[in-house]
């Protein structure tokens, strides 16, 4: 069982590009999360989707982007990379509707802006 | 505003006992969660907490007083492998996580 699969594990990029970070989760979890991590600071929501077609807004959304055409995938888009979205990005999965609605963490991607 | 607090760091001797504090103030309350994070790795779930009182899990039980604003993570017999950040997060009335900054917990021979 993979439970949540994150690509790129970790990129290297120029100020200005384009990014997406892929995120997939085989678990047919309803919702689903984008964090970034920054040291000294907690876990911070960046968008979320509760269900397969709506999305919403976190704590930090400005500068990126998702989509929810499906359960399974949720990738986040950088539409121009700047220095201060440098971070480790996990996604995460729930189950809403069980018993305590733990999240389950991919692996990370570690990004780095220049 | 919403809040999390859980101290920077903590070191404790293997074998003995730590008790990671955790107190809140947030909007509304749906549950508090413990997790565990390996240097470099993803969190992982470790225990939930939604009523008063005391949840045990093996080696490691954790405390809720809803009234107080407070839990505690308490692991024993502690292993190097424990060495870890420990990661305190409160489900508020809007069903999202408040995540605190995390204790990094030093295990030492």
């Amino acid at each position: 069982i993979a439970g949540i699969t994150q690509a790129p594990t970790s990129q290297i990029l120029a100020a200005g590009r384009r990014m997406t970070l892929r995120c997939t989760q085989d678990m047919r979890h309803n919702a689903m999360y984008w964090y970034r991590q920054d040291l000294g600071l907690g876990l911070r929501l960046i968008h979320y989707s509760n269900t397969a077609g709506t999305t919403g807004k976190g704590e930090v959304p400005d500068g990126y982007s998702v989509s929810r055409a499906n359960t399974d995938d949720f990738p986040l888009t950088l539409a121009s990379a700047v220095p201060s979205q440098t971070s480790v990005y996990f996604c995460a999965s729930s189950d809403r509707a069980g018993t305590t609605g733990e999240l389950f963490f991919g692996e990370g991607s570690r990004l780095t802006v220049l | 505003g919403q809040n999390i607090d859980q101290p920077t760091e903590m070191t404790a001797t293997e074998g003995a006992i730590v008790q990671i504090n955790c107190t809140y103030q947030t909007s509304g309350f749906n549950g508090l969660f413990w997790y565990q994070q390996h240097a470099g790795e993803a969190p992982t779930f470790l225990s939930y907490n939604v009523l008063d009182g005391l949840e045990e899990k093996g080696r490691f039980s954790s405390f809720l007083s809803r009234s107080k604003g407070y839990s505690y993570l308490l692991l024993k017999e502690l292993q190097m492998k424990d060495s870890a950040s420990y990661l305190c997060a409160v489900r508020d009335s809007n069903y999202q996580l408040i995540w605190g900054a995390g204790t990094k917990l030093i295990i030492k021979p």
